[in-house]
Order: C-alpha cells, then structure tokens, then sequence
C-alpha cells in the first residue's frame, strides 16, 4: 500500500506569509495527488488535484506542484481565512489514501 | 447543486454493526462516472477514506478495513449505505461520505455525522 507522508504537522506563521506543506508518496505516484483544507467541525474542501489543477473557486494564493514522490502545496500571501488544517490525498481510482495532515496556526 | 448528507446510528455498542445512510440530491447514483466514497475522521486526528461505490455498482475498499466493510446504493432512493460491522472504541469517528467526480476526487462533501462506540 502507498503511504503518504506530509512535514510539517504544525506550522506556525503570520498573514501575509508565504508558507509550504510538503507531502511524500512512499513510491511514485506520477501526479495523481490532491490537497484539501479542512477547518474545525467542518468538512474537507478540496483545493487542488492533479498535483497543480486549481479546483473551481479556490483563490489563486493556492498553488500546488510536484510529480513522482514529493509535492508541495504553497499558500502566497497567507489570508486569515486560510489558517486550518491540510491533507494531502493519493488517488488511483482504486483506492485514497489521505496524509496526517498539517495544521496552519496563527504564530 | 450537489448536496450529500449523512444519517444513521450516532451510538453504537462494540461488537455492533454500524449502518450509515448517505442521501443525495443534484446527481443520480447511475449517472456514468459517479462515485459515492466514505471517509471517517476520529476526533484530532487525520482523514481515512473507507470505502467507493460506483454508478455501474463496482465498489472498493479499504484494504485494511475490507473484511468489516460493506457498501451498496439505492439509486431509486437516491441512497447509498455503509455498514461495518464489529465496531471498537478506536472507530469512534466523524463518518463523511462525499461525490467522487470525473477527476477521481472528492469535490462536494456531507456535513458529516459523529459515530461513538461505548458500552
């Protein structure tokens, strides 16, 4: 099974930071990775698939980039909205299989 | 508009089945394409998706969890059901179904509905 690693779990940072999720595949997984935000009590909301599509509506301070093992989703500018949690997601029309997540906080 | 929403039993003894009914409006179940998946969250912690059901009725599973897990659908009814069975403590979970769309992700989801498992 594809195991998803994502660093940091927290990070701290200020609005107007630039800031950056890393998240590792255990073997490749070309560029079928999505990423998702996902605020207290409420549910996911998907962000960007295939690596770097921007998801209809999501602001353009989103951007996502990578392909094999390793991908990176960066917040430009971070907003106070923007301050929540992120997964990253593998998937392959078989299975999805979700990282721990990274926790965005306010520093 | 898509909206799904989650029902079912919020307190389940261990050792009981849990069954969980996803109702959906805005798609149909046998449109080509559609996918129904599942996904639980426990308290603090991280995703897990669970298990997919498609328009044609094929379905997968969490290979970890595919010995408790079953799912099927009601496309009269607009329904698709989730049971697992021998439900534990550590399943104590938020249990989210979502629309899979033609990308393969999950792009509207449930509001989600809290399950405890306690004698």
């Amino acid at each position: 099974d594809i195991q998803m690693t994502q660093s940091p779990s927290t990070l701290s940072a200020s609005v107007g930071d630039s800031v950056t999720v890393t998240c590792r595949a255990s073997q490749s997984i070309s560029m079928w990775l999505a990423w998702y935000q996902q605020k207290p009590g409420k549910a996911p909301k998907l962000l960007i698939y295939k690596a770097s599509t921007l998801e209809r509506g999501v602001p353009s301070r989103f951007s996502g980039s990578g392909s094999g093992t390793e991908f990176t989703l960066t917040i430009s500018s971070l907003q106070p909205d923007d301050f929540a949690s992120y997964y990253c997601q593998h998937y392959n029309s078989y299975s999805w299989t979700f990282g721990q997540g990274t926790k965005v906080e306010i520093k | 508009q898509i909206t799904l929403k989650e029902s079912g039993t919020t307190l389940v003894k261990p050792t009981q089945t849990l069954t969980l009914t996803c109702t959906v409006s805005g798609f149909s179940l046998s449109t080509s394409g559609v996918g129904v998946g599942w996904i639980r969250q426990p308290p603090g912690k991280a995703l897990e998706w669970l298990a997919l059901i498609y328009w044609d009725d094929d379905k997968r599973y969490s290979p970890s969890l595919k010995n408790r897990l079953t799912v099927t659908k009601d496309t009269f009814k607009n329904q698709v059901v989730l049971t697992m069975t021998n439900m534990d403590p550590v399943d104590t979970a938020t249990y989210y179904c979502a629309h899979r769309d033609w990308n393969d992700v999950f792009d509207y989801w449930g509001q989600g509905t809290l399950v405890t498992v306690s004698s």
